[in-house]
């Protein structure tokens, strides 16, 4: 079946460690996004890929950092220079990169716990 | 830059009635999609309705349907016929011509019986 799988649904991390989110759609599609979700909050956009080899920073890149060497492939570090790091971790692909999309397609997210 | 805006935190409505969220947004662009998106408990975020910004028809799917009002740049989803399983956080969410989607707060509806 075509979809978004993250990986892992769990994640722990010591305090001072650097951790990577993986992404992976087999949907074909050129864009890929980052987001980041507090309890009762809204999706902010940590960083977005419209092609392969490119991406751009969102509203709150500081302390992450991502790859897009690969299509089908997103992955996300939380570096220990995110403050706050512990949060809900969404990913998500759409069809088109620099150009409006008719749907953006969700992972199931990754819940990152600092510990 | 694009913002989205939803200004209801929460909303409640009773089974069977109809309930509006709505979403406000800001933007230059001519061509862009505007969205509402569900994520119930689960965190799945599941697409509920979606506009292009050049078609003057409201969508609808359903009992989900939008009043789309570009001048006014205005999108609000109206729900009918409300049902328990409807209970969710809605977003509203804007796509442009850098493909960079944004999102609103959020609007958390409950459902009464």
């Amino acid at each position: 079946d075509g979809g978004i799988t993250q990986s892992p649904k769990y994640l722990f991390r010591k305090e001072g460690q650097n951790v990577t989110l993986s992404c992976e759609q087999n949907l074909n599609h050129d864009a890929m996004y980052w987001y980041r979700q507090d309890p009762g909050q809204g999706l902010r956009l940590i960083y977005y890929s419209q092609i392969v080899n490119d991406f751009q920073k969102g509203d709150i890149a500081e302390g992450y950092s991502v790859s897009r060497e690969k299509k089908e492939s997103f992955p996300l570090t939380v570096t220990s220079a995110q403050k706050n790091p512990t949060a809900f971790y969404l990913c998500a692909s759409s069809p088109r990169g620099g150009a409006p999309n008719t749907e953006a397609f969700f992972g199931q997210g990754t819940r990152l716990t600092v510990v | 830059a694009q913002t989205v805006t939803q200004s209801q935190p929460e909303m409640s409505v009773q089974e069977a009635e109809t309930v509006t969220l709505s979403c406000t947004y800001d933007t230059s662009e001519s061509d862009y999609y505007l969205f509402w998106y569900k994520q119930p408990p689960s965190r799945q975020m599941i697409l509920v309705i979606r506009q292009e910004a050049y078609k003057q028809q409201n969508a609808t799917e359903n009992r989900f349907s939008v009043n789309f009002q570009k001048a006014a740049k205005s999108f609000s989803l109206k729900i009918s016929d409300s049902q328990l399983g409807d209970a969710a956080m809605y977003f509203c969410a804007y796509t442009g011509t850098a493909s960079k989607l944004t999102f609103g707060t959020g609007t958390r509806l409950q459902v009464t019986l």
